[in-house]
């Protein structure tokens, strides 16, 4: 089955404490991205990639780092995290850039986290 | 600063009722717009516009796209529960920056 696969899908941690939500996709795909949802935000770019070792930020980065090193998986790492980072993140891919001949991206079923 | 707003933000409608979804945009060079329907879960693609007029249409949804005026409706006819969800609409430009602006979605809510 195409799908994109989060984990963990619910995370709470504490202020400065490192962690990666891992992101994988098993379609193929060339780009992925992640977004933040928050209440009267609505989803947030934070980065994304065109394909392996190619990430550029979104619109909200900071806090933030990726990595591409395969193509079908694009984990988030927040180094040191913090309070307003507490949201609810969604992975997501397509073949090409969300914009091509398709336009279809496969969301991911999310991760909520919390950080206190 | 691009911008994209969605209205209204929250509607109440009866089964079997028409509704009608707005997406008004502000880019700089526009590409492309999509529509997604988000439950409680993640969101799935509805529709992709890229040129004004042109209706996209998949059974009870449909949704057209005006360049000249920068907005796009979205259309559910005879709406059902199974409709209840937020609906989001998406813009992207052709800066080279490669991402998307979204909304912050219309909460559809339909009662029996």
């Amino acid at each position: 089955e195409a799908q994109v696969t989060q984990n963990p899908r619910y995370l709470i941690t504490v202020t400065g404490k490192k962690l990666t939500v891992t992101c994988s996709q098993n379609m193929n795909h060339e780009y992925m991205s992640w977004y933040r949802q928050d209440p009267g935000l609505g989803l947030r770019q934070i980065y994304y990639s065109m394909n392996v070792e190619v990430t550029d930020k979104g619109d909200v980065p900071e806090g933030y780092k990726v990595s591409r090193k395969e193509k079908r998986n694009f984990p988030l790492i927040l180094e040191s995290p913090s309070p307003n980072q507490t949201s609810l993140y969604f992975c997501a891919s397509s073949l090409y850039s969300p914009w091509a001949a398709s336009g279809e991206q496969y969301f991911g079923p999310g991760t909520r986290l919390t950080v206190t | 600063e691009d911008k994209v707003v969605q209205s209204p933000l929250s509607l109440v409608v009866h089964e079997g009722d028409t509704v009608t979804l707005n997406c008004s945009y502000e880019v700089t060079n526009f590409r492309s717009l999509l529509w997604y329907k988000q439950e409680k879960k993640a969101p799935t693609f509805l529709f992709m516009l890229t040129s004004s007029g042109i209706e996209k249409k998949s059974g009870r949804l449909s949704s057209i796209l005006d360049k000249k005026e920068l907005f796009s409706i979205l259309n559910i006819t005879a709406t059902q529960t199974g409709d209840s969800a937020v609906y989001l609409c998406a813009v992207s430009d052709q800066t080279g920056a490669n991402n998307l602006f979204f909304g912050t979605g219309t909460r559809l809510t339909v009662i029996p």
